[in-house]
């Protein structure tokens, strides 16, 4: 049983370029979301899918995109990065989008833009 | 916006217990989570408070009281592999989770 997977593991990127973060469930979950975790800031929403086929704008989307053609994928894409977007990115996944849905985290990706 | 607080950093022996608070002013409210995480790892959940009191799970315990905007998270029996970051993360309206910072907890022998 895998839960969520996140690829690649770590990056170095120079600025300027595109990076897709790639991320898979295998829970069936209808829910996915891309966080990024800074020091000090915490864990904050960049965009979100509730459902295959929809997706929304979390806190910090700007310099982000994502899609979401099927349940178990949900990549993130940098389409030209900034230093500003170094951080560690976690996938997450829950079951449905109402009050108790535990979010299921992956192992995370560590970029570093250069 | 959502403000959610907790301090940054907590120090304790093992064996012993901790109390790690969380206050919250968040655009409406529906449930608090306490996740934790070790370095280098991802969040893990703990536990889920949606009604005021105390919900006890083994040597965790987590307490809320929506009236005060206000929750803590106590570990009992301090083991050293407790020492972790403990994440409050509060669902409002848009039945998004908002995070705080994190409290790191490093248990000393």
């Amino acid at each position: 049983i895998a839960g969520i997977t996140q690829a690649p593991t770590s990056q170095i990127l120079a600025a300027g370029r595109r990076m897709t973060l790639r991320c898979t469930q295998d829970m069936r979950h209808n829910a996915m979301y891309w966080y990024r975790q800074d020091l000090g800031l915490g864990l904050r929403l960049i965009h979100y899918s509730n459902t295959a086929g929809t997706t929304g704008k979390g806190e910090v989307p700007d310099g982000y995109s994502v899609s979401r053609a099927n349940t178990d994928d949900f990549p993130l894409t940098l389409a030209s990065a900034v230093p500003s977007q170094t951080s560690v990115y976690f996938c997450a996944s829950s079951e449905g989008t109402g009050d108790y849905n535990e979010q299921f985290f992956g192992p995370g990706t560590r970029l570093t833009v250069l | 916006g959502q403000n959610i607080d907790q301090p940054t950093e907590m120090t304790a022996t093992e064996g012993a217990i901790v109390q790690i608070n969380c206050t919250y002013q968040t655009s409406g409210f529906n449930g608090l989570f306490w996740y934790q995480q070790h370095a280098g790892e991802a969040p893990t959940f703990l536990s889920y408070n949606v009604l005021d009191g105390l919900e006890e799970k083994g040597r965790f315990s987590s307490f809320l009281s929506r009236s005060k905007g206000y929750s803590y998270l106590l570990l009992k029996e301090l083991q050293m592999k407790d020492s972790a970051s403990y994440l409050c993360a509060v669902i409002g309206n848009d039945y998004k989770l908002s995070f705080g910072a994190g409290t790191t907890v490093t248990v000393r022998a």
